[in-house]
């Protein structure tokens, strides 16, 4: 069964330094979405992706956030300087369009040290 | 802005016994979505809800949506061990890539 992959499963950097996650969605789905988990917390959305730019951002995906899709199977987040209050699991999702369920990655931990 | 609550937060039950989530949620929408959650794991998806009156079930668990309440419940009958998890609902204000709004989560815990 098809899957989204995220690489990798967990990535330690310190504060200030850049961080790219990395996302393979679903072969044949045409929407992309990152999300972040602080430990214990509520999923809370962060950007959603379609036609090769940003159809939504919350107000957490301030200008240090920026998404790409850089060769047409891979969806990258980046975090220019990370700070301490960016540690949490980071999910990417996507899914076929219209009422469909996301489907969800398996999630990269993030710890800004 | 789409808010999205759940109810209770934490759920201790002894197996056998049953109970009810509760999600509740701000806006007009017909399209709401479970997902469960396993420590230290993603999320995966339970059921999608996509009409008023709609109800599934899955093993010991049925979900049902009431729009007009905006409303969603997640019932657990003769709980079991491995129900223990965090549920999470999540709604979509429509259209084709609006994102999901999440619940804080109920985190379940099923005691022998």
């Amino acid at each position: 069964e098809p899957e989204v992959t995220q690489t990798p499963s967990h990535q330690v950097t310190q504060m200030g330094q850049e961080v790219i996650l990395r996302c393979v969605p679903i072969s044949n789905h045409l929407y992309f979405y990152w999300y972040r988990q602080i430990l214990g917390q509520k999923v809370e959305f962060l950007v959603s992706f379609y036609n090769n730019e940003i159809s939504e951002k919350s107000e957490i995906f301030d200008d240090q956030f920026s998404v790409e899709r850089p060769d047409g199977s891979n969806f990258t987040l980046k975090i220019r300087s990370t700070k301490l209050e960016d540690s949490a699991m980071y999910f990417c999702a996507s899914k076929r369009g219209g009422p469909y369920e996301q489907y969800f990655g398996p999630g990269t931990r993030l710890t800004v040290t | 802005e789409l808010k999205v609550e759940q109810n209770p937060l934490f759920l201790s039950m002894q197996e056998g016994k049953n109970y009810t989530i509760y999600c509740n949620y701000s806006t007009t929408s017909d399209r709401l979505y479970w997902y469960r959650q396993d420590p230290g794991k993603s999320l995966e998806s339970l059921f999608v809800l996509l009409s008023n009156g709609a109800v599934k079930q899955e093993g010991r668990l049925m979900a049902s949506l009431d729009t007009k309440a905006r409303l969603s419940t997640l019932h657990i009958t003769a709980a079991v061990h491995d129900l223990s998890a965090t549920y999470f609902c999540a709604v979509d204000e429509g259209g084709n890539n609006n994102d999901m709004r999440f619940g804080a989560g109920t985190r379940l815990t099923v005691k022998p």
